[in-house]
């Protein structure tokens, strides 16, 4: 299994700022990704994220909205830029670990209200 | 693309009952992922059970299991001896195996409600 941590757990911001939400990881991993989950919706895919390369986005997502780094193994952060009420929701950082096992685990959530 | 449709937004059964949970999915795969995601109040996402497409066998994890039918692209969860602690959202998830697509697709959830 892994153990994932996020920062800021829950934050409120003025449209038109960004908000950087960081992800760690008590383990080295590939592959990270980032969901959004939209209030009383389910979770979507925002983008995947390998270190040493460009963030793969989903489609309805994009780099100057969500622009994402992957420094090292452990560590990846999720900006969200130009920030609307269209905005708010909990933003989930995910890896993919276990070997073969291969299963997600998903950190606790940045809950973001945008006013 | 893949989908995954959860038909019951919510569900209810007594404390100590058993209750299962739909899914069904669409792909053109034949080697993939199913899980079940379980999300409390707290948010946490907490996997509940996992099943490889290439495996007959139904996945079992203690009062949790799953009936996976291929053929009909179909993924129930059943839950034996409903705890109070078992109500929070349910999500069936559909993950390609290979070919750099390894993210989740999700279902819209179910809400399941214990009675006690």
């Amino acid at each position: 299994s892994a153990v994932i941590s996020q920062k800021p757990s829950r934050d409120i911001c003025q449209r038109g700022t960004s908000l950087t939400i960081q992800c760690q990881v008590d383990s080295q991993v590939t592959m990270m990704f980032w969901y959004r989950q939209q209030p009383g919706q389910s979770l979507t895919l925002i983008a995947t994220a390998n270190q040493g390369s460009e963030a793969t986005y989903e489609s309805g997502f994009v780099i100057d909205k969500f622009p994402i780094s992957r420094p090292n193994l452990t560590f990846s952060t999720l900006t969200v830029s130009n920030m609307s009420p269209e905005d708010s929701s909990i933003y989930l950082c995910s890896v993919k670990a276990g070997g073969p096992q291969e299963t997600q685990y998903f950190g606790p959530g940045t809950r973001l209200l945008v006013l | 693309a893949q989908t995954v449709t959860q038909s019951q937004p919510e569900m209810s059964v007594q404390e100590a009952e058993t209750v299962t949970l739909s899914c069904t999915y669409d792909t053109s795969e034949s080697d993939y992922y199913l899980f079940w995601y379980k999300q409390p109040p707290s948010r946490q996402m907490i996997l509940v059970i996992r099943q490889e497409a290439y495996k007959q066998q139904n996945a079992t994890e203690n009062r949790f299991s799953v009936n996976f039918q291929k053929a009909a692209k179909s993924f129930s969860l059943k839950i034996s001896d409903s705890q109070l602690g078992d109500a929070a959202m349910y999500f069936c998830a559909y993950r390609s195996l290979g070919g750099g697509a390894d993210g989740l697709t999700f279902g819209k959830g179910t809400h399941l409600i214990i009675q006690p």
